[in-house]
């Protein structure tokens, strides 16, 4: 069974940049046929896409954060990273990694549990 | 961006109730629509993938449908474990914008 596990900082100062793992277990990141992409939800609100990463490389951002997200893969650790720069409070959010089909007709169907991160100083 | 709309942004329903959840999407997207499930303090559960197709493992008491602009998700009797919020999301185009989300309360 896939497992997807987020690991890093639960607290970030303002200005730094936030810097998170995702593992993945049971299934190789190289597979030709996933994407693997980073969600956040603000307590108490709702979902927003990040952005995600095919195992080359080749990543797609949201356009709202891409001045300030780069997602990586590190196939040989069968991991996928997000860094987030110039973090504020709004920033603050339970941040999930998943996995979606390439074509995007599948669905977002493994997510890891969540990590919350806090910007405060 | 594809701005994605849900209604109603909550309900009240019982037990045994049938439930419509509508998304609407600014431009067509081609059933490229997905639905989630979120409990408190979990991540989101895969319900529904493209418009109709049930995940595979969900009851199926779930359903959607839908076309161009225009997806519903039913729950045709509403159990006590469904009392959670429901979510839709685009896959047609990036960046894969959500809908705003629909709490079901008792």
């Amino acid at each position: 069974q896939l497992q997807l596990q987020e690991s890093g900082p639960g607290l970030v100062k303002p200005s730094e940049t936030l810097s998170l793992t995702c593992t993945v277990s049971g299934g190789s990141i190289s597979s030709s046929s996933y994407q693997w992409g980073w969600i956040r939800q603000p307590p108490g609100k709702g979902l927003e896409w990040i952005g995600s990463i095919y195992y080359s490389g080749t990543t797609y951002y949201n356009p709202s954060l891409k001045s300030r997200v780069t997602i990586s893969v590190d196939t040989s650790q069968n991991q996928f990273s997000l860094k987030l720069s110039s973090v504020t409070a709004a920033d603050t959010a339970v941040y999930y990694c998943a996995r979606h089909d390439r074509w995007g007709v599948s669905g977002l169907d493994f997510w890891g549990q969540g990590t919350l991160v806090t910007v405060s100083s | 961006d594809i701005p994605m709309t849900q209604s109603p942004s909550s309900l009240s329903a019982s037990v045994g109730d049938r439930v419509i959840i509508t998304c609407r999407a600014s431009q067509s997207i081609s059933s490229y629509l997905d639905w989630y499930q979120q409990k408190p303090g979990k991540a989101p559960k895969l319900l529904i993938y493209g418009a109709s197709s049930l995940q595979s493992g969900v009851p199926s008491r779930f359903s959607g449908s839908g076309s161009g602009t225009e997806y519903t998700l039913t729950i045709s009797s509403l159990q006590p474990e469904d009392f959670a919020t429901y979510y839709c999301q685009q896959s047609y185009s990036t960046p894969r914008t959500f809908g705003q989300g629909t709490k079901v309360e008792i």
